[in-house]
């Protein structure tokens, strides 16, 4: 499969828990993004990296929240100190070189704190 | 917050019948792209339509953009069951790095 996969695909945590998510872009798309949605909303822009570079960060992005894309190809999201307000899916997209090339999404991390 | 407003916000039609949402959004745009996502799944790309395109086709689905309404289209012909799904526009603001969805138009398909 060569889409953009995302690892765990569900994740039940106590609230205090850390989390960690991965994200596997296609190869060779330089740009990831990292998206929130709750239940019966769209979509919300949480950070996007261009290689290794985290270039824009959204106000949704707190300080427990934190990314990184070390080498330019995977991705982690981290959530420290998890509160029930972070339940949410994570989604992870790709693109090739700019925004208007289209944005390939991941199957998504759906998060549950207990 | 998010730019676009899809309408309606769900949409039961019977299988065989065309399918018709709206999407506005408030800032000008290089280009618009309308998603679908199934129940507790990842979003799929349909189609990208460019801020200087007014209308666009792929398969069974047409869409059109009016950028001095500030809004697009997205019908789907002949609908199948298949096609049961949230829907969402995407813009992306000049400037920005990133897509901005809209809250989805929930269609549900009825055999």
């Amino acid at each position: 499969d060569t889409g953009v996969s995302q690892d765990p695909r569900h994740k039940i945590t106590k609230r205090g828990q850390n989390v960690t998510f991965r994200c596997d872009p296609i190869s060779e798309h330089n740009r990831l993004y990292w998206y929130r949605q709750t239940l019966g909303q769209g979509p919300e822009f949480l950070t996007y990296f261009q290689n290794e570079a985290q270039l824009e960060k959204s106000r949704l992005l707190s300080d427990r929240f934190s990314a990184e894309r070390p080498k330019g190809s995977f991705s982690t999201l981290e959530i420290q100190r998890t509160e029930q307000g972070d339940s949410a899916m994570y989604l992870c997209a790709s693109s090739p070189s700019n925004l208007a090339d289209t944005q390939y999404f991941g199957p998504g991390t759906r998060l549950t704190v207990l | 917050s998010q730019q676009g407003e899809e309408d309606p916000q769900a949409l039961s039609i019977q299988e065989g019948e065309n399918a018709t949402m709206n999407c506005s959004y408030k800032t000008s745009i290089n280009n618009l792209q309308w998603y679908r996502q199934n129940s507790g799944r990842g979003l799929v790309h349909l189609i990208l339509i460019r801020s200087n395109e007014r209308e666009k086709h792929s398969g069974r689905l047409r869409v059109t953009l009016d950028t001095s309404k500030k809004s697009s289209s997205l019908l789907i012909t002949a609908s199948r069951a298949a096609d049961t799904a949230s829907y969402f526009c995407a813009t992306d603001a000049r400037g920005a790095q990133k897509l901005v969805f809209g809250q989805g138009t929930r269609l549900t398909i009825n055999p």
